[in-house]
């Protein structure tokens, strides 16, 4: 079945510093990812959607020059967090869909990225 | 404005039977999706429901009825392990995901 790769799974930084986190489809072309956070006890929030070779498309309220989105392949995007403050803290999962799934309907999301910023 | 609702939680016994119900409002309609979520973890695909009617997969079961904006997921013979929150999507119009706020669903002995 499709599997995505996210990492890292754990992140620790200091406030001020950048933060990259990787987003890989093993086995298709991921034309499409999408990235989330997540707040404890909170649903999946959408901060945007990247299509390969293009830029990516920010949901209202999220800043696209402190999260930035590259998807340069089909089978990679990342998200690297910008001066990175404690507020930034949260679960980043990422998700994907594109050609080759049985389940084209269908999301497939990584592991998900826990990022703690002190 | 669009809206997904599902109760916050539930409670249900080891072995018993629970419904999962969750109502939409959207700006379209291109399919439900459950997906059940770990405390810690991604999200994993359970079904996806684009015509009415009952999808059947395994212990676990998915209902629509697109002209009520209604689903239930339902899970049968609990296991300990099924405690998870379980959260509904709908695919709008514009093939964008609406989640709900997900179902904490709590599993006792």
């Amino acid at each position: 079945g499709a599997v995505v790769s996210q990492h890292p799974s754990w992140v620790i930084c200091k406030s001020g510093t950048s933060v990259k986190i990787e987003c890989r489809s093993l086995d298709f072309q991921a034309t499409t990812m999408f990235w989330y956070r997540q707040f404890p006890k909170q649903s999946l929030m959408l901060m945007a959607t990247s299509n390969e070779g293009s830029k990516a498309t920010y949901e209202q309220g999220v800043e696209k020059d402190k999260f930035l989105i590259n998807h340069a392949s089909l089978t990679l995007s990342t998200l690297t967090v910008t001066s990175a403050h404690p507020e930034d803290s949260s679960f980043y999962i990422c998700s994907a869909t594109g050609t080759g799934l049985s389940g084209a309907n269908v999301l497939t999301f990584g592991a998900g990225s826990r990022l703690t910023v002190l | 404005g669009q809206n997904i609702d599902q109760p916050t939680e539930m409670t249900a016994t080891e072995g018993a039977i629970v419904q999962i119900n969750c109502t939409y409002q959207t700006s379209g309609f291109n399919g439900l999706f459950w997906y059940q979520q770990h405390a810690g973890e991604a999200p994993t695909f359970l079904s996806y429901n684009v015509l009415d009617g009952l999808e059947e997969k395994g212990r676990f079961s998915s209902f629509l009825s697109r002209s009520k904006g209604y689903s239930y997921l339902l899970l049968k013979e609990l296991q300990m392990k099924d405690s998870a929150s379980y959260l509904c999507a709908v695919r709008d119009s514009n093939y964008q995901l609406i989640w709900g706020a997900g179902t904490k669903l709590i599993i006792k002995p």
